[in-house]
């Protein structure tokens, strides 16, 4: 059984760029959720994707946007990357549960 | 908004001693999920929590659930150095789609 995948492992972008992070979720799972983790901090949600549609959303802006392929596959997109975005940014996977397997995360810093 | 409250933030103990992880709510959970991470890496999970009450032992590690589903504990008998990590409760509200709310977890910091 593959775990959750993400890719790429690290990323560094300036102010005002766009960013596109993407997550393979494990074998047999049809949910992908995304969060952000501040330095010392604790994961944030930032939203979920069930059959290829987002089906709720934590407090993060418009600019934070998503898809999820038929494959179950998910993509995360950022745009006008602000100082703050800078994070690890985690991709979740679960079959229509609240378990949810986590994949190692990518490493996005913003200059 | 729902909130959970971790404590302590840091902790730091000698191989072999006994502690105990609080993770405290206002608010009801259907689950909790305790993880732990290490530095750079994605949260793995440990064990989940449904029922008011229970408690859940995973070798030298004991969880338990509230009996009113509002605060979980974790206990770590007999310390070693391989559970250096940062542990992080979360709460699940059953509702679908607001996704896993975090703790800001727990530095522990097993001296040998």
């Amino acid at each position: 059984e593959t775990g959750v995948t993400q890719s790429p492992t690290h990323l560094i972008k300036t102010r005002g760029q766009q960013v596109t992070l993407r997550c393979s979720s494990q074998s047999g799972h049809n949910t992908v959720s995304w969060y952000q983790q501040a330095l010392g901090q604790g994961p944030q949600f930032i939203f979920q994707y069930y059959r290829e549609e987002e089906n709720g959303r934590g407090n993060f802006p418009p600019r934070f946007s998503g898809l999820q392929f038929p494959n179950y596959s998910s993509e995360l997109n950022v745009n006008a990357l602000e100082l703050d975005d800078s994070a690890l940014y985690l991709c979740a996977s679960s079959y229509s549960t609240d378990t949810q397997y986590f994949g190692p995360g990518t490493r996005l810093t913003v200059l | 908004t729902q909130l959970l409250e971790q404590s302590p933030q840091f902790l730091s103990i000698q191989e072999g001693e006994n502690l105990t992880v609080y993770c405290n709510s206002s608010s009801v959970f259907s689950s909790l999920q305790w993880y732990r991470q290490e530095p750079g890496e994605g949260p793995v999970l440990l064990v989940t929590v449904v029922t008011g009450g229970e408690v859940k032992k995973l070798k030298r590690l004991t969880f338990q659930f509230g009996d009113a589903r509002k605060d979980s504990s974790l206990h770590i008998t007999a310390a070693q150095p391989g559970d250096t990590g940062l542990y992080l409760c979360a709460g699940f509200s059953g509702g679908g789609a607001d996704g896993l709310t975090f703790g800001k977890g727990t530095h522990l910091i097993i001296q040998p």
